[in-house]
């Protein structure tokens, strides 16, 4: 089975702070990463597939990178509506999610 | 627009089943793979099944092997997961979620059901 592990478990920030979260995989995934957010008591919301590809309508202040075994999930500006959960999935072999990271204020 | 509407979860006895089921509109159900993630109160994500678009292959976490089942009815544009001998560590928000096959993600999520089991 392939573990996902994902760091900060929580972090901190300010509006307008650019964010960083990592995610690594136990083995290689290619670039079947998918990162998803979600805010509390709300489904999750996909922002991103393939590692670095936006979904539709998914602002421009996010982006990804990484393959192989370590990914970024980047927001380069952070606005009030951002401070959400974020989870990395891989999707190589089957389904994994990391255990989350949560952006606070 | 595409929707996923999510029911059939409550309150279970431990070693007790439920059905829940997943209503999809806005979109052609049967060209699509679905899933069922769970989220444990105040936890994580965890992928629980798979099934393809035509029913054909079905894949579980090993932790449900067994138990769940998942099943579709494209006729219905209906997604079902039948969940037998019910564990208390089973509790949690149960979500559909549609997925557009590689390279994309799980694109469509229901609102989610509970599924609580105590005794």
């Amino acid at each position: 089975d392939i573990q996902m592990t994902q760091s900060p478990s929580t972090l901190s920030a300010s509006v307008g702070d650019r964010v960083t979260i990592t995610c690594r995989a136990s083995q290689s995934i290619r670039s079947w990463l998918a990162w998803y957010q979600q805010r509390p008591g709300r489904a999750p919301k996909v922002l991103i597939y393939q590692a670095s590809t936006l979904e539709t309508g998914v602002p421009s202040r996010f982006s990804g990178s990484g393959s192989g075994t370590e990914f970024t999930l980047t927001i380069s500006s952070l606005q009030p509506d951002d401070f959400a959960t974020y989870y990395c999935q891989q999707y190589s072999s089957y389904w994994t999610f990391g255990q989350g990271t949560k952006v606070e204020i | 627009q595409e929707q996923l509407v999510e029911s059939g979860g409550g309150v279970v006895q431990p070693g007790g089943s439920l059905r829940l089921s997943c209503a999809a509109s806005g979109f052609t159900f049967s060209r699509y793979d679905m899933h069922w993630v769970r989220q444990a109160p105040g936890k994580g994500l965890e992928w629980v099944t798979f099934i393809r678009n035509d029913g054909g292959n079905k894949y579980y976490i090993d932790s449900v092997r067994g138990r769940f089942t998942i099943s579709r009815d494209n006729s219905k544009s209906a997604l079902y997961l039948q969940i037998n001998s019910l564990r208390v560590d089973d509790t949690a928000v149960y979500y559909c979620a549609k997925w557009t096959g590689y390279p994309g993600g799980f694109d469509v999520w229901g609102q989610g059901t509970m599924v609580t089991v105590s005794s």
